[in-house]
């Protein structure tokens, strides 16, 4: 049982380069969410997703898509990346509402 | 909106003694409230939640919680505390949506 996996650990990209971050869990959880840490900023929800096939925007959605094709993945698309994204990037799920989240390991990503 | 405050950023106590890590909500209907930790480098795990029932929640390593709904708080605390403990804690409120809300964290130094 893996948990959530995050894939890349680590990225470095130019401004204007589009990437893919893959989360994937083997829970069969309901709820998948992508979030980004920064310093003193918190964990900051950039969208989320109650099912498959469903999406839901968060607090900071701008530059960000998601889909949700599958019910075990929840993938996050950066179509034009700015160095304002620069950050650390978690994939956590749960199994229902009131359940607690499981994190992924985390994706740092650099924007030159 | 939703909101999670944790008033400080940095909580230091001395091995042994009890601690406290303040936190305080605002969310439609009734919250689901949790606090996680996070040790450097590393995805946040769960420490406990309150969904409903005693306002007293016991959790992981000897946390508790404490849910008081006129106040709006739930602050985590731990009889003892041990130089292990250090690291950084967040408070989150989910909505009956599910979306969730993350507190900027607060960073638990314990000194020997």
């Amino acid at each position: 049982n893996a948990g959530v996996t995050q894939t890349p650990k680590f990225r470095v990209l130019k401004t204007g380069q589009s990437m893919t971050l893959l989360c994937a869990q083997d829970m069969n959880h309901e709820y998948m969410y992508w979030y980004r840490q920064d310093p003193g900023m918190g964990l900051r929800l950039i969208h989320y997703s109650v099912g498959e096939g469903t999406t839901a925007k968060g607090e900071v959605p701008d530059g960000y898509n998601v889909s949700r094709l599958k019910k075990q993945n929840f993938l996050l698309g950066l179509e034009s990346a700015a160095p304002s994204q620069t950050s650390v990037y978690f994939c956590a799920s749960n199994g229902q509402g009131s359940g607690e989240q499981y994190f992924g390991p985390g994706t740092r990503l650099t924007v030159t | 909106a939703q909101s999670v405050a944790q008033p400080e950023d940095q909580v230091n106590v001395a091995e042994g003694n009890p601690l406290t890590v303040k936190c305080t909500y605002s969310v439609s209907g009734n919250p689901y409230l949790f606090w996680y930790v996070q040790y450097p480098n590393r995805g946040l795990q769960f420490l406990l939640k309150y969904i409903t029932g005693d306002n007293l929640v016991k959790g992981s390593y000897g946390f508790e919680a404490e849910f008081n709904k006129s106040q709006t708080s739930f602050h985590l605390k731990k009889p003892s505390a041990l130089v292990s403990d250090s690291a950084l804690y967040f408070c989150a409120v989910r909505d009956s949506a599910g979306k969730s809300t993350f507190g900027d964290g607060t960073t638990l130094t314990v000194k020997p």
